[in-house]
């Protein structure tokens, strides 16, 4: 049963360039979530999708956005990148929205801006 | 403002003992939480979680603690092992409905053998 993946796992931007990362959740969950985790800090939530519509945000500006495809998997996209974007980005996929539910990350995908 | 605070950067016990991990929290909507334990180059792995209706949750070695009062949260880790060393991480959410998890920075352990 092939778990969360991501990709790419690295890529390296220039500052004002636009990055897009790939998440496939985990068979049979249908919800995913985003999470940005810089360095030295806990994961963020970025914002979640289910049923193909963005159901939460956290506290990211607009430069942020993402989609969900058919087939539950997502796309993070960010734009206007700024040295400070530079993190893991982590996707986390759970069936949703129940009770008792735990989410499932990926490895997540280390950007770099420079 | 951190609402889900690992004040421990850092922990070294050695292989056998016991090894407690703590988390403090300061909203108290929280009625969920969760313990991820993360190696290096990989996602956060689930270990444990509890909701505010228990106070103790155990599975195998791994027990987690909820003092809702103090909103104090911990981890114990019986006997350690070396495979445990990893960062910690707490997570807690107003519900387990699938709702965003807040998480603290995050407790590196290092089991010594």
């Amino acid at each position: 049963d092939a778990g969360v993946t991501q990709s790419p796992t690295h890529l390296i931007k220039t500052r004002g360039q636009q990055v897009t990362l790939r998440c496939s959740p985990k068979s049979g969950h249908d919800t995913v979530s985003w999470y940005q985790q810089a360095l030295g800090q806990g994961p963020q939530f970025i914002f979640q999708y289910y049923e193909e519509e963005e159901r939460q945000r956290g506290n990211f500006p607009d430069r942020f956005s993402g989609h969900q495809f058919p087939n539950y998997s997502s796309e993070l996209n960010v734009n206007a990148l700024l040295l400070g974007d530079s993190a893991l980005y982590l996707c986390a996929s759970s069936l949703g929205p129940r009770e008792g539910t735990e989410a499932f990350f990926g490895q997540g995908t280390r950007l770099t801006v420079v | 403002d951190q609402q889900v605070k690992q004040n421990s950067p850092s922990l070294s016990v050695q292989e056998g003992r016991i090894s407690i991990l703590n988390c403090d929290y300061t909203n108290s909507m929280f009625d969920y939480f969760l313990w991820y334990k993360k190696y290096p180059a990989e996602g956060p792995t689930f270990l444990i979680s509890i909701s505010s209706i228990k106070d103790k949750n155990e599975d195998g070695r791994f027990t987690v603690f909820l003092n809702k009062s103090a909103k104090h949260l911990s981890l114990h880790i019986v006997p350690s092992q070396p495979g445990d060393s990893a960062v910690y991480f707490c997570a807690a959410s107003p519900n387990s409905g699938n709702t965003p998890l807040v998480f603290g920075k995050g407790t590196r352990l290092s089991v010594i053998a």
